[in-house]
C-alpha cells in the first residue's frame, strides 16, 4: 500500500516561516490534504488539493505538490504561538481505495 | 453548521464487540460520503473505513478487514462503525468525518471523537 512519509518535528522561532513535507513515490501525481491538530482537539483540514485553502484558513498558510517531485510542501509564513500543533498530510490511493495519512509533524513555536 | 456527533464509546473486552454512531447534522448527509479515523493513545491519525454517499461502496483499512463494518442510514443523517472481534490495538479515539463530495473527496468536517478502550 501507499505509504506518504513527514517528518516528525519542525521548530520554527515566531514570525519566521515553517516548512513541512510530505513525501510519497510519485506524490506529484495526487492530491495532497493537510489538517491541523492542535492538543486535545479534533483535526482541522487547512490545505486541500494541493493548495486550496478552506474559508477561515489564514493566508499565512500554503501547499504545494509538484507534478515532477516526490514530495509536498506544507507552507506556514509569519508563524504564532497559535500554530502549535499537529499536522497531517492525507493522500488518496487509488490501487488500494484507502486513504493515507502521514504519521505527523509536531510544529513546534519556539 | 455541519455538526457530527460520536456516540457508543467504552471500554470492552478482548473479543468483544461494540457499534459506534455518529450522527450528522447541517448539511445533505446523502450527498456526502463519510469516514472513520481513528487516534490510538499518543499516535497519529489513522484512517479506518469509508463509505458513500448512498452507502452502496464501502472500503476498509487492512488492518480492520473483517472485523470492522461500516454502515449509513440515511433517513436518519447517522453513520455507524459494527466492531467485533476487538483487540487491545484497536484502542483509540475514533472520528467521524464528513467529505467534500459523494465519493473518495477529502474530508471538511470531523466530530470530536469517542473514546473505545479494549481492555480487560
Amino acid at each position: 500500500s501507499y505509504v506518504v512519509t513527514q517528518p516528525p518535528s519542525v521548530s520554527v522561532a515566531p514570525g519566521q516561516t515553517a516548512t513541512i513535507t510530505c513525501g510519497g513515490n510519485n506524490i506529484g501525481s495526487k492530491s495532497v490534504h493537510w489538517s491541523q491538530q492542535r492538543p486535545g482537539q479534533a483535526p482541522v483540514v487547512v490545505i486541500y488539493y494541493d493548495r486550496e485553502r478552506p474559508s477561515g484558513i489564514p493566508e499565512r498558510f500554503s501547499g504545494s505538490n509538484s507534478n515532477s517531485g516526490q514530495t509536498a510542501t506544507l507552507t506556514i509564513s509569519r508563524v504564532e504561538a497559535g500554530d502549535e500543533a499537529d499536522y497531517y498530510c492525507q493522500v488518496w490511493d487509488s490501487s488500494s481505495n484507502q486513504w493515507v495519512f502521514g504519521g505527523g509533524t509536531k510544529l513546534t513555536v519556539l | 453548521e455541519v455538526q457530527l456527533l460520536e456516540s457508543g464509546g467504552g471500554l470492552v473486552q478482548p473479543g468483544g464487540s461494540l457499534r459506534l454512531s455518529c450522527a450528522a447534522s447541517g448539511f445533505s448527509f446523502s450527498s456526502c460520503a463519510m469516514s472513520w479515523v481513528r487516534q490510538a493513545p499518543g499516535k497519529g491519525l489513522e484512517w479506518v473505513s469509508h463509505i458513500s454517499g448512498g452507502g452502496g461502496t464501502t472500503y476498509y483499512a487492512d488492518s480492520v478487514k473483517g472485523r470492522l463494518t461500516v454502515s449509513r442510514d440515511n433517513s436518519k443523517n447517522t453513520l455507524y462503525l459494527e466492531m467485533h472481534s476487538l483487540r487491545a490495538d484497536d484502542t483509540a479515539v475514533y472520528y467521524c468525518a464528513k467529505a467534500s463530495g459523494s465519493g473518495n473527496q477529502p474530508f471538511d468536517s470531523w466530530g470530536q471523537g469517542t473514546l473505545v478502550t479494549v481492555s480487560s
